[in-house]
């Protein structure tokens, strides 16, 4: 079945560096694609997006970039602060059918 | 504008028990969709809402049921609770159905002993 995964479960970063999150996913029909972000108690919140026309797209501090030959797409946010700690996870979705993944916790140090 | 609320927060029941949770989208939105998300799981699609029928359903046993009213708040009910129902429960809006910009709720954590 389709499915959508993180690289890596956990990724810790300086801060003030520049922080790469990875996702794969499994459906070549995948035509959108977005980046949730979830503290600690919270729900959910987007971040930001991207279509499958494009191959990067920036936000305020965040790009993601978009690869559909390998179907892989990374989320960087530059300039790590503590308030991006959270857990991080992609979505993907076809006909308006939406797989996430399961999320990669991202912790700074100082 | 509000976002998307859901009540109770917090909520402990028993095996067997029953529980409902509410979920009142952003104003303005009329499909709601719930999740279930676990630690091994991630999220989980539970079903999807809009002009009170439901649209969309997830690979969920029918202990797990659902409804919309008129003015787009939810409902979603599970039966006879298992150990295994325990999760944050979520609940998403977006303007109308089909709409892949969904926006979540703070969820409800659902604890079943």
């Amino acid at each position: 079945g389709e499915s959508v995964g993180l690289h890596l479960p956990t990724l810790s970063v300086q801060e003030g560096d520049n922080s790469i999150i990875n996702c794969a996913y499994s459906n070549s029909a995948s035509d959108y694609f977005i980046w949730y972000k979830q503290e600690s108690g919270k729900g959910p919140q987007f971040i930001i997006d991207i279509r499958s026309n494009m191959d990067k797209r920036q936000g305020q501090r965040v790009t993601v970039l978009l690869n559909k030959t390998v179907k892989h797409l990374s989320l960087q946010i530059a300039a790590t602060q503590p308030g991006d700690s959270a857990v991080y996870f992609c979505a993907a979705s076809s006909a308006s059918k939406i797989i996430f993944g399961s999320g990669t916790r991202l912790s700074i140090r100082p | 504008k509000a976002g998307v609320t859901q009540t109770p927060r917090y909520l402990i029941k028993t095996r067997g028990q029953q529980v409902t949770l509410s979920c009142s989208p952003i104003s303005g939105h009329r499909s709601v969709s719930w999740y279930q998300q676990t630690p091994g799981q991630g999220l989980q699609f539970l079903f999807e809402y809009f002009s009170e029928t439901q649209r969309n359903k997830g690979n969920f046993p029918g202990r797990f049921s659902g409804r919309q009213f008129s003015n787009s708040r939810s409902e979603m009910n599970v039966s006879t609770l298992e150990l295994g129902d325990s999760a944050l429960y979520l609940c998403a809006s977006a303007q109308t159905i089909g709409e892949e910009t969904q926006y979540f709720g703070p969820g409800t954590r659902l604890l079943v002993l």
